[in-house]
């Protein structure tokens, strides 16, 4: 059972917007860690999608973006694209662990 | 060019060792901190260990301390994984990452090393 709750899946047609939530507790997102989400397409590593809660890397598009509130933060991606079936990631530090610490990962399905 | 190249995985027995390289390029290796992360086949991601730009700082994952030990070589833009008796539960692709900010942050990994643990 990972640390940080994420849905297992998601879905959404071409051009929709879904999002994906990630749950945390106290000793992590809710102590003010930032919170990056990774992308991370089959056969590949993960990619750095989302830093500190809601920057975006060069080059990431604009359709994707983040946010944080208390102990959960959540993911958004608009304009949904068939090239963005991915599995997407989103981790923080935990203080009682002294670590990096993983959701456990949403698989995004565009239909 | 960012480039991070890991080596030394493989199939190894229960209760064996195996010694992972990072081998980086394209940047100060010895300005950033580094990091492990494994995948077990079909599973998601699980940091494992970090270690600080001068190796002062170490951590490591509950599921692998006391077995596990994290080192670097600057001089070689290298960081390592040694492991030690290793599980079934082990067996997974083991990526080192680059910590972008020294906040945990990882904008560049390498393309993974697989390390299969059975009899």
């Amino acid at each position: 059972q990972s640390v940080l709750t994420q849905p297992p899946s998601v879905s959404g047609a071409p051009g929709q917007r879904v999002t994906i939530s990630c749950t945390g507790s106290n000793s992590n997102i809710g102590a003010y860690y930032g919170v990056h989400w990774y992308q991370q397409l089959p056969g590949t590593a993960p990619k750095l999608l989302i830093y500190d809660d809601t920057n975006r890397p060069s080059g990431v598009p604009d359709r994707f973006s983040a946010s944080k509130s208390g102990t959960s933060a959540s993911l958004a991606i608009t304009g949904l694209q068939a090239e963005d079936e991915a599995d997407y990631y989103c981790q923080s530090y935990d203080r009682s662990l002294s670590g990096s610490v993983f959701g456990g990962g949403t698989k995004l399905t565009v239909l | 060019e960012v480039q991070m190249v890991e080596s030394g995985g493989g199939l190894v027995k229960p209760g064996g060792s195996l010694r992972l390289s990072c081998a980086a390029s394209g940047f100060t290796f010895g300005s950033y901190s580094m990091n492990w992360v494994r995948q077990a086949p079909g599973k998601g991601l699980e940091w494992v260990s970090s270690i600080s730009r001068g190796s002062d700082e170490i951590q490591y994952a509950d599921s692998v301390k006391g077995r596990f030990a994290i080192s670097r070589a600057n001089a070689k833009n290298s960081v390592y994984l040694h492991m030690n008796s290793l599980r079934v539960e082990d067996t997974a692709v083991y990526y080192c990452a680059r910590d972008w900010d020294g906040y945990n942050t990882f904008d560049y990994w390498g393309q993974g090393i697989l390390v299969t643990v059975s009899s």
